[in-house]
């Protein structure tokens, strides 16, 4: 099993504010990342996916991957109370020449209005 | 309707007894998967499934039994329920979204109780 560390929070920021979170993994030849936000009750949705290098942007969103120093972040600019969920963290590794998904245990977000 | 269900949405039931929770998929997609999340520990893989007829184990296997005689459907069974196996289950099945990527799309959940 592949570990994948997220700050399960709460992150608490108001709204209209920049929200970051984090995430940092062991292995480093892990290849594919996701961000899926959980509202409370309900089942996880992918945000966005990211694949390489650098800064990738969708929106109010932002993924930033940096497999040197092995994390992963997740910006969402403008924060509404609508974002306040848990965000999970997942990535792809090589497990005995198979592909392998594994998922961080989440952030809370909550954007106060 | 199209997606993927999940039936019971909640169960409670006894130890030792036998639940199966059902999934159902209308994309014909080939992979469909069984995680259980419990606080603290996030998603954690149960037993996936690459076609009909081919399943293999996850992260946390023992308990639990899969079958996938159809494309469409993947259920899973708890043969003697335990109170560990209190947890919320989520099926997923993974397609190829418009941007090309792997993209994992889950059932809205069944909630399990084991007294």
């Amino acid at each position: 099993q592949k570990e994948v560390e997220q700050n399960s929070g709460p992150l608490s920021v108001p709204e209209g504010a920049i929200a970051s979170l984090n995430c940092t993994y062991s292995d480093r030849g892990s290849q594919s990342f996701f961000w899926y936000r959980q509202y409370s009750g309900k089942s996880p949705e992918l945000i966005m996916f990211i694949y390489s290098n650098g800064d990738k942007e969708d929106g109010r969103f932002t993924a930033q991957l940096n497999k040197a120093s092995q994390y992963v972040s997740l910006l969402i600019r403008d924060s509404q109370p609508s974002d306040s969920a848990t965000y999970l963290c997942a990535l792809i590794y090589m497990d005995t020449g198979r592909r392998a998904l594994t998922f961080g245990s989440g952030t809370r977000l909550q954007v106060q209005p | 309707d199209a997606g993927i269900t999940q039936s019971p949405r909640y169960k409670i039931t006894e130890t030792g007894r036998q639940v199966t929770l059902m999934c159902h998929q209308t994309w014909s997609h080939s992979y469909m998967f069984w995680y259980r999340q419990d606080l603290g520990h996030g998603l954690r893989l149960i037993y996936y499934s690459a076609a009909a007829d081919i399943t293999d184990k996850g992260e946390v296997p023992d308990g639990y039994v899969v079958s996938r005689s159809k494309t469409e459907n993947f259920p899973l069974t708890l043969e003697s329920a335990t109170r560990s196996q209190t947890s919320v289950y989520f099926c997923a099945s993974r397609g190829t979204g418009s941007s090309g990527a792997n993209v994992l799309t889950f059932g809205a959940g069944s909630r399990l109780t084991v007294l």
